[in-house]
């Protein structure tokens, strides 16, 4: 049963746009995240969100940015992409961050970007 | 610098076979090991996990190995079925889920 809701599934766009993706978790969790899954399935931590503190992974580009307006809802926004953005963001959930049983991560189904 | 290794990258076996995965990781902090599946279209979801205090846990037809000395652990998957071919993720982390880092995955195919 999904509980955690992207969207759009996909979306195509040319290199030089911005995009924004949107993420909304029903689970009442504390936590949220961005990940990123390039072609070849690897996933990477893009940014955690937790009581409005962010914590971002340094290899993330500027261009990327996390926004939220409560603890249910974490959009990214990407300003200006380029070809390498091209893969599937993954908005994850979790009910806090501390000890392993807090910690599973519940992932919606993905946003899907082409960059032309 | 892969810190979570899997292998094999993809399997295939036959219905009603045992699958074994494997994973191997470098960072001796590590004590949280969960699987993740992941089917075509969906995001991944927690399968099951183990805590380094432990060498084996067991699910259904799932039961995951740990061993410490040797930084490995597996998956089994016993009696498997065509509805479990997936990517399989091992991942690992130090208590703190920011840091949890997830292997390349195994595509599993089960053949009927």
């Amino acid at each position: 049963e999904t509980a955690v809701f992207q969207t759009p599934n996909y979306h195509v766009t040319q290199v030089g746009n911005e995009v924004s993706f949107n993420c909304k978790q029903t689970l009442g969790h504390d936590t949220m995240y961005w990940y990123k899954q390039d072609s070849k399935k690897l996933l990477k931590i893009m940014f955690s969100y937790n009581n409005k503190q962010l914590i971002v992974n340094e290899t993330v580009p500027r261009r990327f940015s996390p926004q939220s307006s409560d603890k249910a809802h974490l959009n990214l926004r990407i300003k200006s992409v380029e070809p390498e953005d091209s893969a599937v963001y993954l908005c994850a959930s979790s009910l806090r961050t501390g000890g392993p049983s807090q910690n599973t991560l519940y992932f919606g189904a993905g946003t899907r970007l082409s960059v032309l | 610098q892969q810190q979570v290794r899997q292998s094999p990258q993809s399997l295939t076996v036959w219905e009603g076979g045992t699958t074994v995965l494997t994973c191997s990781y470098e960072d001796s902090t590590f004590n949280y090991f969960p699987w993740y599946q992941q089917f075509p279209g969906e995001g991944p979801a927690l399968l099951i996990s183990i805590l380094s205090v432990s060498d084996k846990k067991e699910d259904g037809r799932f039961t995951t190995f740990f061993n410490k000395r040797e930084k490995k652990l597996s998956l089994h998957i016993i009696d498997s079925q065509p509805g479990d071919s997936a990517t399989y993720f091992c991942a690992a982390s130090a208590g703190s889920f920011n840091k949890l880092t997830f292997g390349a995955g195994t595509r599993l195919a089960v053949c009927p």
